[in-house]
């Protein structure tokens, strides 16, 4: 069966380390997206991408980035981790032109 | 872009029922409108979405109203495991002919036994 995966499902870093966190997806969707939630603010989008070399910002960008090499793939890296990025993040994808999107299990960040 | 405004807690009695409403009065014609729910810690569940008919599929039936400014998300027979939080969502231009996914605070639903 087709699936969305995160990894890791936990992690704890230190303040200033890069990071990088791992979505991939065997849905063949050109759609991709990442997402942090926290407590008050709900899920907030941080980047997606449209399919292989299209990235874009999404509402909370700065201190992240992304890139689309293959369609299967987005790892979201955090440049250089901050206390306040300690977060639960999801990545999703979709088929081109459509938002029935499906979810991976999450990443629980804790910057320390 | 088209904003939905939803309540932000309902309560249901499990086996009973649960009418989630949604408005987005200023829905263009072509916008669809989406539902999705997150159960605690987990990643949100796409459940289902619409134009302008009646939706209806093995979890939800999505009812639109007739000018479109609103909808409503019924589940027939609400569980205990029903309980999470609802999103409704209209579907944002992102690009070109492409869209984005964006979660409003949804409506925390709570099943009571």
């Amino acid at each position: 069966d087709a699936e969305i995966t995160q990894s890791p499902r936990h992690k704890i870093t230190e303040t200033g380390r890069q990071v990088t966190l791992a979505c991939h997806q065997t849905w063949n969707h050109n759609n991709m997206f990442w997402y942090r939630q926290d407590l008050g603010h709900g899920l907030r989008l941080i980047h997606y991408s449209y399919g292989v070399q299209d990235t874009n910002k999404g509402e909370v960008s700065d201190g992240y980035s992304v890139s689309r090499s293959n369609t299967e793939d987005l790892p979201l890296t955090l440049e250089s981790a901050a206390s306040s990025q300690t977060s639960v993040y999801f990545c999703a994808s979709s088929e081109s032109g459509r938002l029935k999107a499906f979810f991976g299990q999450g990443t629980r960040l804790t910057v320390v | 872009d088209a904003k939905t405004t939803q309540p932000p807690s309902m309560d249901c009695a499990e086996g009973r029922a649960a009418n989630l409403p949604c408005n987005h009065s200023t829905i263009s014609g072509n916008e669809y409108v989406y539902w999705y729910r997150q159960i605690h810690s987990q990643g949100p569940q796409y459940i289902i979405h619409g134009l302008k008919n009646n939706e209806t599929n093995e979890m939800a039936s999505l009812i639109i109203t007739e000018d479109r400014k609103s909808s409503t998300l019924i589940l027939p027979h609400a569980t205990l495991r029903d309980t999470a939080v609802y999103y409704c969502i209209v579907r944002v231009k992102g690009g070109g002919s492409n869209y984005k996914l964006t979660f409003g605070k949804g409506t925390l639903l709570t099943v009571n036994p």
